[in-house]
């Protein structure tokens, strides 16, 4: 079946640590690529995505992704965490001729420590 | 600017009982329109997904249904409610465009009991 897998469920880092979530997915045509981000008590927002071109994209707050295509991967990174990127994370999926319905992977939970 | 109003926020309900939870959206017209159950460890979950008034896209099957009797509204149902039901429900909606980003309500918990 069809899928988005991201394999770190919980993630804990110290503030200024490196961070890169893992997203993987499993459709075999082309897709378009997102991440979402719950921060605790609001809406889930969109981070970032790709349709095409350069498979490095940037987002908001300094989060970039790069995508993969020969490891159908779309992994999340930023440089230097911060106690505000506290939150759930969530890479989605649109696949081709998928009209705009996206598939969720099932969240990382990442925590930054002071 | 565009709002989505979704609810009752929390909702406790019996075993057997009926199901309905309303979504609208405000300052946009044909919206593509959502409901995803968001659960713990599992991500979020499409379970119904419209394009227009009376078209709805069934995702999953289960115990719910959802209805787009006008542009703006979107209620998802159940008649029998089971205690499976039991969850955080998101609406969401989107411009009718391929890649535009979802933009969810505040979501309702739903006990079944």
């Amino acid at each position: 079946a069809q899928s988005v897998s991201q394999h770190n469920h919980h993630v804990i880092l110290s503030e200024a640590a490196s961070l890169e979530l893992g997203c993987n997915y499993s459709y075999g045509g082309t897709v378009n690529l997102f991440w979402y981000v719950q921060y605790p008590g609001q809406h889930l927002q969109l981070l970032l995505k790709y349709f095409s071109g350069d498979p490095l994209v940037k987002g908001i707050k300094g989060f970039e992704a790069e995508f993969i295509k020969s490891k159908f991967s779309f992994n999340l990174r930023k440089p230097s965490v911060q106690w505000s990127d506290t939150a759930e994370y969530f890479c989605a999926v649109i696949p081709t001729g998928g009209g705009n319905k996206l598939t969720f992977g099932t969240g990382t939970q990442l925590k930054v420590e002071l | 600017s565009q709002t989505i109003h979704q609810w009752p926020a929390t909702l406790v309900q019996p075993v057997g009982s009926p199901l309905s939870l309303e979504c609208t959206v405000e300052g946009t017209s044909n919206p593509n329109l959502y409901w995803y159950r968001q659960a713990a460890g599992r991500g979020l979950q499409l379970l119904f997904y419209s394009v227009g008034i009376g078209q709805i896209s069934s995702e999953v099957p289960q115990n719910l249904s959802a209805s787009r009797p006008q542009d703006r509204q979107f209620i998802l149902s159940s008649k029998k409610l089971l205690l499976s039901d039991s969850g955080f429900y998101l609406c969401a909606w989107s411009v009718p465009q391929l890649g535009s980003p979802l933009h969810f309500g505040n979501g309702t918990r739903l006990t079944v009991t």
